[in-house]
Parts: C-alpha cells; sequence; structure tokens
C-alpha cells in the first residue's frame, strides 16, 4: 500500500493561496491521487482527482510531478468555509488501499 | 437528489450489547463502503460490498463485526458484544461502480452514526 505523509496543521488567511503537499514515494504505476475535504460533524466530500500533471476543476487545482511522488492540492483565495481537514489518498486498484491517514488541518483565519 | 443516509445518527449502548448500524446509499450506486474514524483520524476502511456480495472484508477487525447487503441496496453493519473500543464514528459511502483499474470512483459519504459504548 502506497503510504501518504501530509503536514499535520497549517493556517492561512481569507483571500489566500493554499498549498498542501502529500509525499507518496511508493506510489504504483496504476494508482491514482485524490482529495478528500472533511468538515466536523460530516463525513468526507471529494474533491479533486488526478493521474498526473496538472488536473483543475471549479474548487481546487492539483499538481503532480513527474515522478509522481508527490501531489500538491492548490487551494485559491481561501475562506473561512475552507476551514476543515484534507486528506490526500493514493490508490485504485483495490478498496483495500483507501487509506485515508491523518490529514491536514487547515484553519482559515480572518 | 438524496445523498447517503446513515440510521441512527447518534447511537449509545453498553458494553457487551449488540447494535446495527444501517446505511441507505445513494439509489443506483451499486458500490458500498464501511469505514470507522476515531477521533482525531482519519476513516479506517472496514468492508466493500459490490452488489449484494462484500467484494473485501479485509478491514473488520474482528469476528465481532459483521455487514450485510441482501438486496444490493440498503446495508447495515452489526456489532456483537460490544466494547468501549469500539467507539468511534461509523461511516457509509457509496459509489456509482466501485473501484475497478487504476481508478478510484469518487465516493459519496453519508454524515456517519456516533457510536459509542460505556
Amino acid at each position: 500500500l502506497a503510504k501518504t505523509t501530509q503536514p499535520i496543521s497549517m493556517d492561512s488567511y481569507e483571500g489566500q493561496e493554499v498549498n498542501i503537499t502529500c509525499s507518496h514515494n511508493n506510489i504504483a504505476t496504476n494508482d491514482y491521487i485524490t482529495w478528500y475535504q472533511q468538515f466536523p460533524s460530516q463525513g468526507p466530500r471529494f474533491i479533486i482527482q488526478g493521474y498526473k500533471t496538472k488536473v483543475t476543476n471549479e474548487v481546487a487545482s492539483l499538481f503532480i510531478p513527474a515522478d509522481r511522488k508527490s501531489s500538491t492540492l492548490s487551494l485559491p483565495r481561501v475562506s473561512l468555509s475552507d476551514t476543515a481537514v484534507y486528506y490526500c489518498l493514493v490508490g485504485g486498484g483495490s478498496a483495500r488501499q483507501l487509506t485515508f491517514g491523518s490529514g491536514t488541518q487547515l484553519t482559515v483565519l480572518p | 437528489g438524496a445523498g447517503v443516509s446513515q440510521t441512527p445518527s447518534n447511537k449509545v449502548t453498553e458494553k457487551g450489547k449488540y447494535v446495527e448500524l444501517r446505511c441507505d446509499p445513494i439509489s443506483g450506486h451499486t458500490a458500498l463502503y464501511w469505514y470507522r474514524q476515531s477521533l482525531g483520524q482519519g476513516p479506517e476502511f472496514l468492508i466493500y460490498f459490490q452488489g449484494t456480495g462484500a467484494a473485501d472484508d479485509s478491514g473488520l477487525p474482528n469476528d465481532r463485526f459483521f455487514a450485510v447487503r441482501p438486496e444490493g441496496s440498503v446495508s447495515t453493519l452489526k456489532i456483537q458484544r460490544t466494547e468501549r473500543g469500539d467507539s468511534a464514528v461509523y461511516l457509509c459511502a457509496s459509489s456509482r461502480t466501485g473501484t475497478s483499474g487504476g481508478l478510484q470512483e469518487t465516493q459519496y459519504f453519508g454524515p456517519g452514526t456516533r457510536l459509542l459504548v460505556l
């Protein structure tokens, strides 16, 4: 199983861009990288998924270098409502590989 | 449309009792997952259903835990002889077709059931 490493916590201010990096040195050839967001007392919510280079949607961007040993979730112009835990997941071949880890607690300050 | 729902939202029980937790997935989703989340930790995989069958139950911690999905829709997680260490939030998720090949399908999570074993 590909193990992921993320910062435990990050602070930012409203309106800033936030980048959260995840390390996954043992990523397998067919593994995708997926990010989820979780608010208190709610289940996780899908944010973005990618395999290589860059993926962008209406919420975030995901940057994946050529060696795919890390990935960076970019949240443009964060607001207070972006305060949440963000999880990086690597895998796809089986449900057993869906390991969330401890995630990154992002706190957006006014 | 309706999302994943879980009942009850909270459950308090005594050590040694039996509990059932229910999950109603999004209509038409064939894949269903159960996770357990302890305070300050990420969700921990328990079991994955594809249709009516458990495609992967390798995350169930021991034989006190069992889950069923008899008609390929609603699922019930059953915990026998509950222990204080079973206290956690139990999350259910569903996806359209599940995980296959290299691509993870988006999972849609319910709000969870908070289980407290006294």
